[in-house]
């Protein structure tokens, strides 16, 4: 079956730390990866995606992530955090229809 | 370019009662899609469309319908609300299977 795993619900960092979040899936084919970030009250935005080719995906805000077919895994990294970046983030899989994972809420403490 | 709009932004029912959740993309995008977010369950597909006139059962399709007669408009109707339909729904939409999804804003809805 296909799915996304978030290991880790909450997470929370100091301002200027570095960050990583964890995205884990189980999918057929080749996948197409998104990260979503989501601010208190808003839709989704995308920070990045991964459909193919170079493996470290560079996206919005400073966001990095990279694609390990090995281990199934499309983790989500920054290497210095803002207050600005707390929120909730979401990992996605598919293509036509996109599989969710349940988020991980980062709190930025200052 | 508002991008994707949904209406209303908060909505309450009584159990059994209809209504229609509409959203509007001015993008000229091909696809749409209808979601729900509960907590700890991420977001989940109810229904989608690949084109005007065209819909598809997502991964919770029960109790929801969808109609897309005009490009720019994907509805989402509920028959008879229940409590479990309590959420937020989100509209998506984009140009081709593969591209960036835009989301809008949510529709908060409780069902008492």
């Amino acid at each position: 079956a296909q799915s996304v795993t978030q290991p880790d619900i909450h997470i929370t960092v100091s301002e200027g730390a570095s960050l990583e979040l964890r995205c884990n899936y189980s999918y057929g084919a080749t996948p197409y990866l998104f990260w979503y970030v989501q601010s208190p009250g808003q839709g989704l935005q995308l920070l990045l995606k991964y459909f193919s080719g170079d493996t470290l995906v560079q996206g919005i805000k400073g966001f990095e992530a990279e694609f390990k077919r090995s281990q199934s895994s499309f983790n989500l990294r920054k290497p210095s955090v803002h207050w600005s970046d707390a929120a909730e983030y979401f990992c996605a899989v598919g293509e036509s229809k996109l599989i969710f994972g349940a988020g991980t809420r980062l709190a930025v403490h200052p | 370019n508002a991008g994707v709009t949904q209406t209303p932004k908060f909505r309450v029912l009584k159990t059994g009662q209809s209504m229609t959740l509409l959203c509007a993309q001015d993008m000229n995008h091909e696809y749409m899609y209808w979601y729900r977010q509960d907590p700890g369950m991420g977001l989940r597909l109810i229904h989608y469309s690949v084109g005007e006139g065209t819909t598809a059962k997502g991964e919770v399709p029960d109790g929801y319908n969808v109609s897309r007669l005009k490009k720019q408009n994907f509805l989402l109707g509920l028959e008879s609300a229940a409590p479990s339909q309590t959420s937020v729904y989100f509209c998506a939409s984009s140009n081709v299977v593969t591209d960036t999804q835009y989301f809008g804003p949510g529709t908060r809805l409780t069902v008492l």
